[in-house]
């Protein structure tokens, strides 16, 4: 398996642009989950999904950010308008059997607005 | 709010010196997990810990889960430039989620 893959690598914006950030989870992984990381905060999960459903999003900072998973291999996470303190590494991850188990990482989507 | 402190928060040492890296809270947590973090990658997990006073090693990295399933300490013997990275220790809470420590960065020099 390819492992989780995430689009793009790298992302750099004007602040008030609208970001779409893009994740295909490990096939069969029922939970797909959202991560950024930053020096300050370190990891927090924005949001995580369990068979296609949106679990739990107190995670999510503010109405700016939402997150689709339309089917079990596809889920994106927008942000729009884009701000600068929205710059940080973005990561997907996903799980095979519970929200607390082994999650597998993305190699996550830099992005930066300017 | 159940909190996961590391320490340290970085440490940079010559390679052969064994280190200690820490995680505690003082909440009991049914699991803990270890990921190691290189850069421009995302975590990846080295080991699960379940019960209390578990050891667990991985060639030269030692694991333990304290007693009362609230801390877990990563040992590192004979370091090398590849243990280099973010050491990151994730618990699962009465939720069954898991909540994240802010990290060790280690750096180990040649």
């Amino acid at each position: 398996d390819a492992g989780v893959i995430q689009s793009p690598r790298h992302e750099v914006t004007e602040m008030g642009q609208e970001v779409t950030l893009r994740c295909k989870p490990i096939s069969g992984h029922d939970y797909l989950f959202w991560y950024r990381q930053t020096m300050m905060r370190g990891l927090e999960l924005l949001i995580y999904f369990n068979n296609n459903v949106p679990i739990d999003d107190s995670g999510m900072p503010e109405d700016r950010f939402s997150a689709k998973m339309p089917n079990a291999s596809f889920s994106t996470l927008k942000i729009q308008p884009s701000e600068p303190r929205d710059s940080a590494v973005y990561f997907c991850a996903s799980s095979l059997v519970g929200p607390n188990t082994e999650a597998f990482f993305g190699q996550g989507t830099r992005l930066t607005v300017v | 709010t159940q909190l996961l402190e590391q320490s340290p928060q970085f440490l940079s040492i010559q390679e052969g010196e064994n280190l200690t890296v820490y995680c505690n809270s003082s909440s009991v947590f049914s699991s803990l997990q270890w990921y190691r973090q290189e850069p421009g990658e995302g975590p990846v997990l080295l080991v699960t810990v379940v019960t209390g006073g578990e050891v667990k090693k991985l060639k030269r990295l030692t694991f333990q889960f304290g007693d009362a399933r609230k801390d877990s300490s990563l040992h590192i013997t004979a370091a090398q430039p590849g243990d280099t990275g973010l050491y990151l220790c994730a618990a699962s809470d009465s939720n069954y989620q898991l909540i994240w420590g802010a990290g060790t960065k280690l750096i180990i020099k040649p």
